[in-house]
């Protein structure tokens, strides 16, 4: 009965590595969305998606690849990991992008740490 | 300037005290406005909505300013489980959301 769920819950990976973070979705939402939490606590939108289509690519590296298959799913791969991108991704979703709609449902996250 | 800015605290009360914060915005075509909660090591969860008109939900209100771009929100009667990162968001109709950077709250006994 998880609303939005997200696998792996950690992640800890060598600098270099190519890694993958699903997220689902079962709230029959439209728009999906990627958060990078850093080690200052700073919650950073990274894209959005809106019945599947790219909505919202905030300037993130081209090594950060979301795709979303359906609806309810969006995934983000990683390439060439660094040790900067070690921090909380956290996905996403609403029932649209406006309003009150606009009322986001987040993940529990993944801890992802390069060594 | 950051487009949206909080006060960062960390404020430190005592149970039963009111406490409130402040968020202000720099896009005046921002639409929607909300004030989030997030546990240590948890995620972020709506706490609530901010209205024009402003509102309330038990110890919790909430109002809005447009004319002076900014949210508040005022927490009554502390209690310890208040403590956590109050964190203040706003959106434009485009989908595009952007949060402050959080008010930490410890609520001591």
């Amino acid at each position: 009965d998880t609303a939005v769920s997200q696998t792996p819950k950690y992640l800890v990976t060598q600098m270099g590595n190519d890694k993958s973070i699903k997220c689902e979705q079962n709230l029959g939402h439209d728009t999906m969305y990627w958060y990078k939490q850093d080690s200052k606590k700073f919650l950073k939108i990274m894209f959005s998606y809106n019945n599947k289509e790219l909505i919202i690519n905030e300037t993130v590296p081209n090594r950060f690849s979301p795709k979303s298959p359906d609806k309810a799913h969006l995934n983000l791969h990683i390439n060439s990991l660094e040790l900067g991108d070690s921090a909380v991704y956290f996905c996403a979703s609403s029932r649209s992008t406006s309003g009150r709609a606009n009322e986001q449902f987040f993940g529990p996250g993944t801890r992802l740490t390069v060594l | 300037r950051k487009e949206v800015e909080q006060d960062p605290g960390p404020f430190n009360v005592p149970e039963g005290a009111t406490v409130a914060f402040n968020c202000t915005y720099s896009n005046s075509a921002s639409q929607s406005f909300f004030w989030y909660r997030q546990d240590c090591r948890k995620e972020p969860k709506l706490l609530m909505s901010v209205y024009s008109s402003g509102n309330e939900d038990g110890r919790f209100t909430a109002q809005l300013n447009r004319a002076s771009q900014y949210i508040s929100l005022l927490i009554r009667d502390s209690k310890l489980s208040d403590s956590a990162t109050y964190l203040c968001v706003v959106n434009t109709n485009a989908g595009k959301s952007t949060f402050g950077d959080g008010t930490t709250l410890t609520v001591k006994p």
